[in-house]
Formats: C-alpha cells, structure tokens, sequence
C-alpha cells in the first residue's frame, strides 16, 4: 500500500467548474502537507501548503483532516491554464517529502 | 529569483554504460535533496545531504548508485551500469536551514536508457 494514495483522474471538467481532490496518507506521524503542482513534463511546484485549520488562496482551498488522515483540495472556477497534475505530498520528521503519484486535471473551453 | 540548476536536461544512453547528473542548489541551501520520478508516479527520494553529509540514502540502490556533495554546495549523481528500468526524470531539490519544510526543486534531467 502506498503511503499517499491519490485518484490518478483524469478530471475533464469545463472551465468555470469547481472541482476537488482528496488523498489519503498512512503515516499518521506525518508533520506536515502540502499540494504541488506539476505541468507536463516539468518539475513539480509548491500550489500551497495545509493546515489542520483549511487555508485558502484564490481560488484554491486546501482542508486536512489528521483524525481521518485525509486531505483535500478545491479548485474554484476553473481556468484552462490549471490543467496540470496536482500532487499530494507528506512530509516527516525527517523533511522527507512522500509524494502521491498525483491527479491529473484537464479543464476544457 | 535564485532557482536550482540541473544539467544535462536531457540525456539518452545504452544500458551498461555510465551517466551523472550534476545539480547547482539554490545560493546558502543547506539541504539538497536528489528524488526519481518514473512516468505516471511522483518523485520518489534517493538521497538527502545535509551539507555533505548523507542523512537519508535509504531508497538509493546502492550497487549501482551514487551521490556525492564533496564542499556541501553542488552534487553529483551517477548510476553505473544504467538499465532499462532507470529511465525516468532526475529531480533534484534544495531547502534553507530557515524553512526546512520548503524544497525548491530544479527542471530535472530526463533520462532515457536504449
């Protein structure tokens, strides 16, 4: 079993949609999460981190859950230009990042 | 705004053969993390510096893997022999002592093994 497990997708959803993301992590020791983006073919980048009080940036909005050991992402309003994968990521004690093998959004005109 | 450097960005080589890969971290970046990440998964670490100290090598397959840091600043990976199955993009991370819990990751090298 993978330690982050994310729905590998794809989500085709038409622009303008409001779509969300959810994984689950298996290391409850976990310290702390994030959410990367990452574009074909590129390296992946920080979209945001996540707090056990939800933050929100924008239009995205990230939500952790530790009792359940699940977090998730919303996507308000979607744009073409956010048809990336977006992966979930752990981090330990260590500062070791475990990836999810990510979800991959297409937004469509 | 400083980033990590990676070079070849692109690299195809026949199995057996030697390859390495070469990263630049972020200017004053104590930690510099080298992770693979196969087509179709996320990165997966093989090993993390703390200046030139290997604190987590634990995922690098070792017969045929290394990495080096020697002055705690620019890194080294080779794999030697290469096999088909390490075709995948090398990405290489940096962080500050400051705010370990932010890693900057570089374009990568891809990998192609013939």
């Amino acid at each position: 079993r993978k330690e982050v497990e994310q729905d590998p997708g794809p989500f085709n959803v038409p622009e303008g949609a409001t779509v969300a993301f959810n994984c689950t992590y298996s290391n409850s020791a976990s310290q702390s999460f994030f959410w990367y983006r990452q574009d074909c073919r590129k390296e992946p980048k920080l979209l945001m981190s996540v707090y056990s009080s939800g933050n929100e940036d924008g239009r995205f909005t990230a939500q952790l859950n530790r009792a359940s050991q699940y977090i998730s992402l919303l996507i308000r309003d979607s744009k073409l230009s956010d048809s990336a994968t977006y992966l979930c990521v752990t981090m330990d004690s260590s500062y070791k990042l475990i990836f999810g093998s990510g979800t991959r959004l297409l937004v469509r005109p | 705004e400083a980033e990590v450097a990676q070079s070849p960005r692109y690299k195809i080589t026949e199995k057996s053969q030697a390859v390495a890969f070469w990263c630049d971290p972020i200017s004053g970046h104590a930690t510099l993390y080298w992770y693979r990440q196969i087509l179709g998964q996320g990165p997966e670490l093989l090993v993390q510096f703390q200046d030139e100290s290997v604190v987590d090598d634990s995922q690098l397959p070792k017969d045929r893997f290394s990495a080096e840091r020697l002055k705690g600043v620019d890194s080294t990976l080779k794999i030697q022999p290469a096999e088909l199955g390490d075709s995948a993009m090398y990405l290489c991370a940096s962080s500050s002592n400051g705010v370990p819990d932010t890693q900057y990751f570089g374009p990568g090298t891809r990998l192609t093994v013939l």
